[in-house]
């Protein structure tokens, strides 16, 4: 049980674009969701955490215009980052929790490559 | 905000050694405290956590321990295997909505 999924793995775009990732919680309804960002051999850096049907609450430093966060569905929220650029090129990985539990769930990651 | 510091960043260990990872936190109001294994390509994956109350805390070959007044937590792996070999990040908590990773600690158990 507690599987989150996340599509897609890995997405190349051009610089410009917009690029929406999903992250699904398979058999557990998530409450809140978690979105990190982690660079190569480097920590997870924690983005925006969001409530289900609520606005995501974004970290310090973190562009929300830039970074949207959309948590509609106890089973998905989904992360787009518009307009990319190559300095957002990353690793993006998702977390679920369900109420209640502090036990985050993580997905498997998304790689963007802006070129 | 939280800052959570973590050290060594990286730690070599003889198969069937201990491994210890000990981590700092700033914030007071943290309250729990996972840890996660993060194997190459892969997910990091909650090993064991601790909340403020409890003192330490043992799985098996895992144990952590938690010292509030000092702010510091460590991760104590003994028997350590070649499939310990992962990077392990410890965290804090200072709300329910909120965990910062610390920097992690690249673990390798040579056979």
């Amino acid at each position: 049980g507690a599987v989150v999924s996340q599509h897609p793995s890995r997405v190349i775009c051009k610089s410009g674009t917009s690029v929406k990732i999903e992250c699904r919680s398979l058999d557990f309804q998530a409450t809140t969701m978690f979105w990190y960002r982690q660079f190569p051999k480097k920590s997870l850096m924690l983005m925006a955490t969001s409530n289900e049907g609520s606005k995501a609450t974004y970290e310090q430093g973190v562009e929300k215009d830039k970074f949207l966060i959309n948590h509609a569905s106890l089973t998905l929220s989904t992360l787009t980052v518009t307009s990319a650029h190559p300095e957002d090129s990353s690793f993006y990985i998702c977390s679920a929790r369900t109420g209640g539990s502090e036990t985050q769930y993580f997905g498997p990651g998304t790689r963007l490559l802006v070129l | 905000g939280e800052n959570v510091e973590q050290h060594p960043s990286t730690l070599s260990v003889q198969e069937g050694d201990s491994a210890v990872i000990k981590c700092t936190y700033s914030d007071s109001a943290s309250n729990y405290f996972p840890w996660y294994k993060q194997e190459l390509g892969k997910r990091p994956q909650l090993i064991i956590d601790i909340r403020s109350n409890v003192g330490e805390k043992k799985d098996q070959r895992i144990a952590v321990t938690l010292n509030k007044t000092a702010k510091h937590f460590s991760l104590h792996i003994t028997e350590t295997q070649p499939e310990d070999s992962a990077v392990y990040f410890c965290a804090a908590s200072p709300s329910y909505d909120k965990v910062i990773f610390g920097p992690g600690t690249s673990l390798s158990v040579i056979p």
